[in-house]
């Protein structure tokens, strides 16, 4: 069965600490691998896909990094505005592009 | 366009009530889908359409649970009987037809008592 494991559920980090993310995940032919961010009260904001092992993308602060078997988000130097629940998710197969499988989230709070 | 809408932003309703939940896509987007998030839980799928059809729809979506998207623009989901199990935030997401990220609503938070 499907399925995306995210780790630690919630990390606190002082301004500047930087750290990272962890999604783990089992799916039969991986067709595309997610992060999105999400705030409070509001939907999720999409940020990165990745396709294929070893692929890399950056944003800000962020920088994801995909493996045969697991997704890292980095972030570097965070400021407080970086805290939200960070989302994970793989396509679903079969099914249309945008049919997620979403892990429960890593809940970041940066502190100044 | 400011994006996906979703109406009403929050909804309390007796167990036993039907609600009816309504998303408004960006325009132009073909692909529409419906998720649905408890609280500390990722998104879960629902259904989705591409255009007025429904393409697919999740084995867990009980019968009481029904979609439509009459004229391949705005969506409504519809709650038969409510439990205090479809406690959730409803989600609503867009995206064009393709290998393109979809865009998320801010989502209806439904409270059954």
């Amino acid at each position: 069965e499907d399925q995306v494991t995210q780790s630690p559920e919630a990390l606190r980090l002082q301004e500047g600490e930087s750290s990272s993310l962890n999604c783990s995940y089992t799916v039969s032919g991986l067709r595309g691998l997610f992060w999105y961010r999400q705030d409070p009260g509001k939907g999720p904001e999409f940020l990165f896909t990745l396709y294929s092992a070893g692929e890399e993308k950056e944003k800000e602060r962020l920088k994801a990094t995909l493996t045969k078997k697991e997704s890292f988000l980095h972030i570097t130097a965070p400021k407080p505005e970086d805290s939200a629940t960070y989302l994970c998710a793989v396509q679903a197969p079969p099914g249309g592009y945008n049919k997620l499988i979403f892990g429960a989230g890593t809940r970041l709070a940066v502190h100044p | 366009d400011t994006g996906v809408s979703q109406d009403p932003r929050h909804k309390i309703t007796k167990r036993g009530q039907n609600v009816t939940f309504r998303c408004d896509p960006i325009s132009e987007h073909n692909r529409l889908y419906w998720y649905r998030q408890t609280l500390g839980q990722g998104p879960e799928f629902l259904t989705y359409f591409q255009n007025e059809a429904q393409l697919e729809k999740s084995r867990l979506l009980s019968d009481r649970f029904s979609a439509e998207r009459p004229k391949g623009s705005f969506s409504t989901l519809e709650i038969q009987r409510t439990e205090q199990g479809d406690s959730a935030m409803y989600l609503c997401a867009s995206s064009p037809v393709g290998n393109t990220e979809a865009f998320f609503g801010q989502g209806t938070r439904l409270t059954v008592v």
